[in-house]
C-alpha cells in the first residue's frame, strides 16, 4: 500500500537559516511526489514537484527538493527562510494520471526571530 | 490559471439539517475532482473521487448516503453533507484534475463546517 512518512511534525528554524523537512514514502510503482504548503484556514498551495528526469526539482518561493529512489525519499530543502515560510507542509504521492494523491501528516514550520 | 474555488468558505448549521459545498474550477475544465476532510493539526483524508457525468467513488468508511457528491459539469462538483451532526465538522477541501495537465491536483481554499 502507498504511504507517506513525515518524521517531523513541527521544526522551528531561526530566520535565515537553512531547512530541511524529511519525506519518506512507499509506493508500488514510479512515483509522482508532491511537496503542498498550507496556511491556516487555507487551502494547499503547490510548491514543487517531481514526475521524471531530473531528480532535484526546484519550486516556487525558493524551495527544492530532491529526490532519491534508493532513499525512497523526497525532502524539501530551502537555504535561507523567511518568517512568511511559517506553515504546514505536506509531502504527497500519487500515481499515473487522475489517481489520488496520498499526503503525509505534515510538518509545522515554526520561524523563530 | 488553474484556480479553484469553493463556497462557502465558512458555514455554521444546526444538527440535523443539510449543507452543500460547491467547488469551481474557475479557468480549465475539470474532469476529476477530489474531495478532501481535513481534522484540526491533522493531514487530508480523501473522501471521494468525482468525474463529470458518473457516480463518485468513494474510500472505504465514508458513508455515500451522508456525503452527497454531485459532478453535473466539467466546472463544478458539489458536496452536500445531510443530517448534519457535530462529528461532522471539519474542513473540507476539493480539488480538481484538468484534462490537459492529468497528474497536477488543483486545490480550491477550503470550507470550513460548523455543526452546532
Amino acid at each position: 500500500a502507498q504511504s507517506v512518512t513525515q518524521p517531523d511534525i513541527h521544526i522551528t528554524v531561526s530566520e535565515g537559516a537553512s531547512l530541511e523537512l524529511r519525506c519518506n514514502y512507499s509506493y508500488g510503482a514510479t512515483p509522482y511526489l508532491f511537496w503542498y504548503v498550507q496556511s491556516p484556514g487555507q487551502g494547499l498551495q503547490l510548491l514543487l514537484k517531481y514526475f521524471s528526469g531530473d531528480t532535484l526539482v526546484q519550486g516556487i518561493k525558493g524551495f527544492e527538493a530532491e529526490f532519491k529512489r534508493s532513499q525512497s525519499s523526497f525532502n524539501l530543502r530551502k537555504p535561507s527562510v523567511h518568517w512568511s515560510d511559517a506553515a504546514e507542509y505536506f509531502c504527497a504521492v500519487g500515481g499515473r494520471s487522475f489517481q489520488k494523491l496520498v499526503f503525509g501528516t505534515g510538518t509545522r514550520l515554526l520561524v523563530s526571530p | 490559471g488553474a484556480v479553484v474555488s469553493q463556497h462557502p468558505s465558512r458555514v455554521i448549521c444546526k444538527s440535523g439539517t443539510s449543507v452543500k459545498i460547491e467547488c469551481r474550477s474557475l479557468d480549465f475544465q475539470a474532469t476529476t475532482m477530489f474531495w478532501y476532510r481535513q481534522f484540526p493539526k491533522q493531514s487530508l483524508m480523501l473522501m471521494a473521487t468525482s468525474n463529470e457525468g458518473s457516480k463518485a467513488t468513494y474510500e472505504q468508511g465514508v458513508e455515500k448516503d451522508k456525503f452527497l457528491i454531485n459532478h453535473a459539469s466539467l466546472t463544478l462538483s458539489t458536496l452536500t453533507v445531510t443530517s448534519a451532526h457535530p462529528e461532522d465538522s471539519s474542513f473540507y477541501i476539493c480539488s480538481a484534475i484538468s484534462g490537459d495537465s492529468s497528474y497536477e491536483q488543483y486545490f480550491g481554499p477550503g470550507t470550513r463546517l460548523t455543526v452546532t
